[in-house]
This record gives C-alpha cells, sequence and structure tokens, in this order.
C-alpha cells in the first residue's frame, strides 16, 4: 500500500511568483488536506478537499488555493508569494471511515 | 474554538526512563485527540488516536496515552525511553463534527540522554 506522496521536495520561489505544489493520497482514501508548518512551529490547517469540494478552510488568505481531482489526488496553489510563506507544507489524507489524517513527507518552500 | 496547550517545548530524559509528554485541549465537547511524532526534515508519523473508545489508547513504538476528560488532557507516556525515540513530538484535536481538520500544539522537542 503506497502512503501520501508530495512532490516536489523542495522548491525555491521569488517573492510575487506563483507556486503549485501536489499531493497524491493513500489509497482507498477520499479526503485530502492541507498544513502549513513554519519553522519551529505546529502545522497550520490551510484547507480540506472532499469528494473534489473544500470542506472546510483555516484562517489563510484567498490567494492559498487547492483542487481535488477525481482521483483524489490534490494541489495546492499560492499566488503572489511573500517572504513569510516560507515553510514546510504538509498534505494529510484521511479514509471515510476515520478521523486520523496520514501525511506526506511534505514539500520545503523557500521564498526569496 | 479548539485548543492545545503542550506544556514544555523541550523534555530532555536519560535512555530508560520514563517519557512524559504534557497536552491538555480545550474544546466545548470532547474532540478526537492525536499525537503525532516528526523526525526531522520528514513528515507526520501518526502514533495513537484517541475517538470515544477506551480511555487508555496504546500506540505504536511501546508509547500510550489516557484520555482524562476532567483534566482535558491527554498526556503521552512510555515506561522506557530509547535513543530512537529523539524527535518533535505533536498533540493535535479534531472536531467531533463537521471538516476533520487538526488544530496542532506547538510541539514538544524530546531529547534521550546516553
Amino acid at each position: 500500500e503506497t502512503g501520501v506522496t508530495q512532490s516536489p521536495t523542495h522548491l525555491i520561489k521569488t517573492r510575487g511568483q506563483q507556486v503549485t505544489l501536489r499531493c497524491s493520497s493513500q489509497s482507498g482514501h477520499n479526503t485530502v488536506s492541507w498544513y502549513q508548518q513554519a519553522l519551529g512551529q505546529g502545522p497550520q490547517f490551510i484547507f480540506q478537499y472532499y469528494r473534489e469540494e473544500e470542506n472546510g478552510r483555516g484562517n489563510f488568505p484567498p490567494r492559498f488555493s487547492g483542487l481535488q481531482f477525481p482521483n483524489y489526488s490534490s494541489e495546492l496553489n499560492v499566488n503572489a508569494l511573500e517572504l513569510d510563506d516560507s515553510a514546510l507544507y504538509l498534505c494529510a489524507s484521511s479514509p471515510a471511515s476515520g478521523r486520523e489524517q496520514y501525511f506526506g513527507p511534505g514539500t520545503r518552500l523557500t521564498v526569496t | 474554538a479548539q485548543s492545545v496547550t503542550q506544556l514544555g517545548s523541550h523534555v530532555s530524559v536519560s535512555e530508560g526512563a520514563l517519557v512524559l509528554l504534557r497536552c491538555n485541549y480545550s474544546s466545548s465537547v470532547p474532540p478526537y485527540l492525536f499525537w503525532y511524532v516528526q523526525y526531522p526534515n520528514q513528515g507526520l508519523q501518526l502514533l495513537l488516536k484517541y475517538t470515544s473508545a477506551a480511555t487508555l489508547v496504546k500506540g505504536i513504538n511501546g508509547f500510550e496515552a489516557e484520555f482524562k476528560k476532567s483534566e482535558t488532557s491527554f498526556h503521552l507516556t512510555k515506561p522506557s525511553a530509547h535513543m530512537s525515540d529523539a524527535a518533535e513530538y505533536f498533540c493535535a484535536v479534531s472536531p467531533v463534527q463537521g471538516a476533520q481538520k487538526l488544530v496542532f500544539g506547538q510541539g514538544t522537542r524530546l531529547t534521550i540522554n546516553p
């Protein structure tokens, strides 16, 4: 059974640019959540997708957007990057029958 | 709103000693509770979960946690620390209804002394 995978592993962008991060959920999981983890902090909930619809959103501006595809994979898009967007971005998937979430290895985004 | 407080940003124990990592939550109704571990430059791994069944929950790697409603606590313990337990530990809560978002504490860095 393949776990949650994310790509790319690392990314360096310039302030003002746009970025797309990708996530493949664990087999059989239909819910995907995205989190931002700043250095030395706990992860912060960005949003969640269930059956291709946004199913909850944290306190992040609209320039953070997402998609979920029919195969339950997902993308996180961030427009107009700011220096404070530098963080580890974590994707997590969860099964229809459970509340626990299983995390991918993350994408380290650096904005210069 | 739900919140989590982890007492102690850094805990240091000797190899073979008891590990106790503290977590208190704030919620109007008992939520679902989780402990995750994060090794350097990696994602989070689920250690254990409480979802309103038994109050004493056993997880992987010899860890366990006890849900105490009266104290709004969900402390993580391990009887005997191993060098491989050195990592960052996060307590998280999730509401029983609605979106399955996790609200994390600030984390506790566990150091094991030989």
